[in-house]
């Protein structure tokens, strides 16, 4: 399967503490991309990185790629309790087919 | 005000019956994705269409429909052949101009609810 995996599956933290979250996948990609999901909506596009690029920054989002390990991490600094989210993961295939392969996601609770 | 709508929010069908789930949207974008997320999963592919009156069988397309007669549309029939229905569905857009896909910008979603 092309899916990622997001490690943890559940990560709690109090408010200003950062959360990492870890995607791995099995097969060469184009980029990856995070995306967030509140409970019950459709994914909100957080950040992509290339396969060609190491690391990428957004306001208090910083995304790594090591493509050696086929692993990226997002990291959300000084958490807020609106940051709680389903984060996924998805990778791009780098030809072929047009479409994202989603991971099974981080279940993020961010306690105030 | 651009975007992707979804309708309905939520759907309720009986078994043995057919329904529609509508996507439709603005944002003049080529290729169209409908997606089914079961509780606490990922998302799982059902069709894509690059183009008007052209669409690919995604991970899970037994039991599903798909149309794409306008740039604008592709609703999604869920047939009396899917036997577990029951699930979170979600549209999503993407341009073409790059290849490999770039961002997918998704609907609210439609939760459907075999009674």
């Amino acid at each position: 399967s092309q899916q990622g995996e997001e490690d943890p599956q559940a990560l709690s933290i109090q408010e200003g503490e950062n959360a990492t979250m870890n995607c791995s996948y099995k097969t060469s990609i184009n980029n990856l991309q995070w995306y967030r999901q509140n409970s019950g909506r459709g994914l909100v596009h957080l950040i992509l990185i290339r396969s060609n690029e190491r690391e990428k920054h957004s306001g208090r989002l910083r995304v790594t790629l090591d493509t050696s390990k086929k692993s990226s991490s997002l990291l959300i600094t000084a958490s807020r309790a609106a940051d709680t989210a389903s984060y996924f993961c998805a990778t791009a295939p780098p030809t072929g087919a047009n479409n994202l392969f989603f991971g099974t996601g981080t279940r993020l609770t961010v306690i105030p | 005000d651009g975007g992707i709508t979804q309708s309905p929010k939520y759907l309720f069908r009986k078994e043995g019956q057919n329904v529609t789930l509508s996507c439709e949207q603005n944002l003049n974008h080529d290729a169209m994705y409908w997606y089914r997320q079961d509780p606490g999963q990922g998302l799982r592919l059902i069709y894509y269409s690059q183009i008007v009156n052209d669409f690919q069988k995604g991970d899970i397309a037994e039991g599903y429909s798909v149309s794409r007669e306008k740039k604008e549309s592709f609703p999604l029939t869920v047939t009396s052949a899917q036997k577990n229905p029951t699930a979170f569905y979600l549209c999503a857009s993407s341009t073409l101009a790059a290849m490999p896909t770039d961002t997918q910008y998704f609907g609210p979603g439609t939760r459907l609810t075999v009674l």
